[in-house]
């Protein structure tokens, strides 16, 4: 069973560039998350989908970022005119829909540095 | 608001000694959900163990094992017979009713000597 993957690992951009994250779910997982984490602290939630529907976006998820799920598979996530606030790992994570509860398996992230 | 709670930032335990994790929550909603995750320094979040706040025993996968007590709003981990392998930063996480987001803790660092 394939886990979660992001694509890329690790990248460096300078203020003011569009950088686009790329996650693959688990392949039978309908939901799908986008979290940030910055040093030290644990992650915090940034939106998620069900199918190709984005049901809940947080408060940090700020008009510089957008993220899709087009085709209720694999998800974008990007961040527009980058600002030195946004280097942090970002986190996908994916699960199925159960009845009460469904736990989310995470990817192993796409660190970002910009400079 | 919820909050999770974990006030050991940092934890030493001896190779193949038990050592448990403290993680309080707070939240009103009857229906919530706990969750521990383990981060290496690799930084993936792997599972560990879930507890349902309607579940009537605490849950074990495992070496691992969650302490629920629901009137003191505390869900610990235990892990047993700890590893070398087991250091790595380990978070608590609450999703509340029918929200599908997690919150995190910030999170304890563990060492195992050996």
């Amino acid at each position: 069973d394939t886990g979660v993957s992001q694509d890329p690992r690790h990248k460096i951009t300078k203020r003011g560039q569009n950088v686009t994250f790329r996650c693959d779910p688990i392949s039978e997982h309908n939901r799908l998350y986008w979290y940030r984490q910055t040093l030290g602290q644990g992650p915090e939630f940034l939106t998620y989908f069900q199918n190709e529907a984005q049901l809940e976006k947080s408060r940090l998820l700020s008009d510089r970022f957008s993220a899709e799920r087009p085709k209720g598979s694999f998800s974008t996530l990007e961040i527009q005119r980058t600002e030195q606030g946004d280097s942090a790992m970002y986190l996908c994570a994916s699960s199925k829909a159960g009845i009460f509860t469904d736990t989310q398996y995470f990817g192993p992230g796409t660190r970002l540095t910009v400079l | 608001a919820q909050k999770i709670t974990q006030t050991q930032p940092g934890m030493f335990v001896q190779e193949k000694e038990a050592v448990t994790l403290d993680c309080t929550y707070d939240t009103s909603d009857p229906s919530y959900g706990l969750f521990w995750y383990k981060q290496p320094s690799s930084g993936e979040m792997i599972f560990l163990i879930y507890q349902g706040s309607y579940d009537q025993q605490n849950a074990t996968e495992g070496r691992y094992s969650l302490n629920f007590q629901k009137a003191r709003k505390s869900a610990n981990l235990v892990i047993s017979a700890s590893q070398l392998g087991d250091s790595a930063m380990y978070f608590c996480a609450m999703m509340k009713g029918s929200a599908r987001q997690l919150t995190f803790g910030s999170g304890t660092q563990l060492t195992v000597l050996p």
